[in-house]
C-alpha cells in the first residue's frame, strides 16, 4: 500500500520567499499519476501540477514540479498573499488507487 | 458553464443511508472518471470511490460494501449511495471529474454529510 507523506506539516514564510514543499512515497510512482492541489480555507481544492511537472490552466508559472520515483517537490519561487493556503499531493494507479498526502500548510510568518 | 453541484448530505443516525447527488453542466459526466472525495472537519483529503467512462467503479477500503457510486447519463449526474453509516463518515464529501492521468481537474463545492446520534 502506498503512504503519501508531506512536509514540513507547516511552512511559515513571508510574501516574496521561496517556498519548498515535499512529497514522498513509501513506494515508487510514477510521475505521470503524481499531482499536487491547493486550497483555501472554505473552497474546494484546485489542481496545480500533474504529471509531476505540468502546469494546470490558470497555474502561475511561479508554481512549479519536479521529482521522480518516491520524491516530489512543488516549488513556489516568490510567495504572493493569495498562495498561502494548503497543498495537497496526490498519487493514482498503485495500490489504493489513488491517495492524497496528509498536506503541507503554508502560513504568512 | 463548466461545473458540478453536489446536493443530498445532511445529519443522518448512525446506521443509516443517504444518496448524494452531483450534477454536471458543461460536459458529459459518461465520458469522463468521475470521482467523489471527503474531507472531515479540520482534516485532509480522503478519496473515497471512482466510476471510469467505462463503467469500472473502485472504492477505497474505509467504505468498500457500504457505498456504491454510480451515474445517470440522462441526467448527466453521479451518486454516491452510502449505507451504514458511521460516525466517523462524517464529513464534506466533494464530486470530483478526474482524467485518465488520476488527477482532479474540477470540483464541486461540497455537501455535507453529519452522522450523529
Amino acid at each position: 500500500e502506498i503512504v503519501l507523506t508531506q512536509s514540513p506539516g507547516t511552512l511559515s514564510l513571508s510574501p516574496g520567499e521561496r517556498a519548498t514543499l515535499t512529497c514522498r512515497a513509501s513506494q515508487s510512482v510514477s510521475s505521470m499519476y503524481l499531482a499536487w492541489y491547493q486550497q483555501k480555507p472554505g473552497q474546494a481544492p484546485r489542481l496545480l501540477i500533474y504529471g509531476a511537472s505540468s502546469r494546470a490552466t490558470g497555474t502561475p508559472d511561479r508554481f512549479s514540479g519536479s521529482g521522480s520515483g518516491t520524491d516530489f517537490t512543488l516549488t513556489i519561487s516568490r510567495l504572493e498573499p493569495e498562495d498561502f493556503a494548503v497543498y495537497y499531493c496526490q498519487q493514482y494507479g498503485s495500490s489504493p488507487l489513488l491517495t492524497f498526502g496528509p498536506g503541507t500548510k503554508v502560513d504568512i510568518k | 458553464e463548466v461545473q458540478l453541484v453536489e446536493s443530498g448530505g445532511g445529519l443522518i443516525q448512525p446506521g443509516g443511508s443517504l444518496r448524494l447527488s452531483c450534477a454536471a453542466s458543461g460536459f458529459t459526466v459518461s465520458s469522463n472518471y468521475m470521482s467523489w472525495v471527503r474531507q472531515a472537519p479540520g482534516k485532509g483529503l480522503e478519496w473515497v470511490s471512482l466510476i471510469s467512462s467505462g463503467d469500472n467503479t473502485h472504492y477505497a477500503d474505509s467504505v468498500k460494501g457500504r457505498f456504491t457510486i454510480s451515474r445517470d447519463n440522462s441526467k448527466n449526474t453521479l451518486y454516491l449511495q452510502m449505507s451504514s453509516l458511521r460516525v466517523d463518515d462524517t464529513a464534506l464529501y466533494y464530486c470530483a471529474r478526474g482524467h485518465v492521468l488520476g488527477f482532479f481537474d474540477l470540483w464541486g463545492r461540497g455537501t455535507l454529510v453529519t452522522v450523529s446520534s
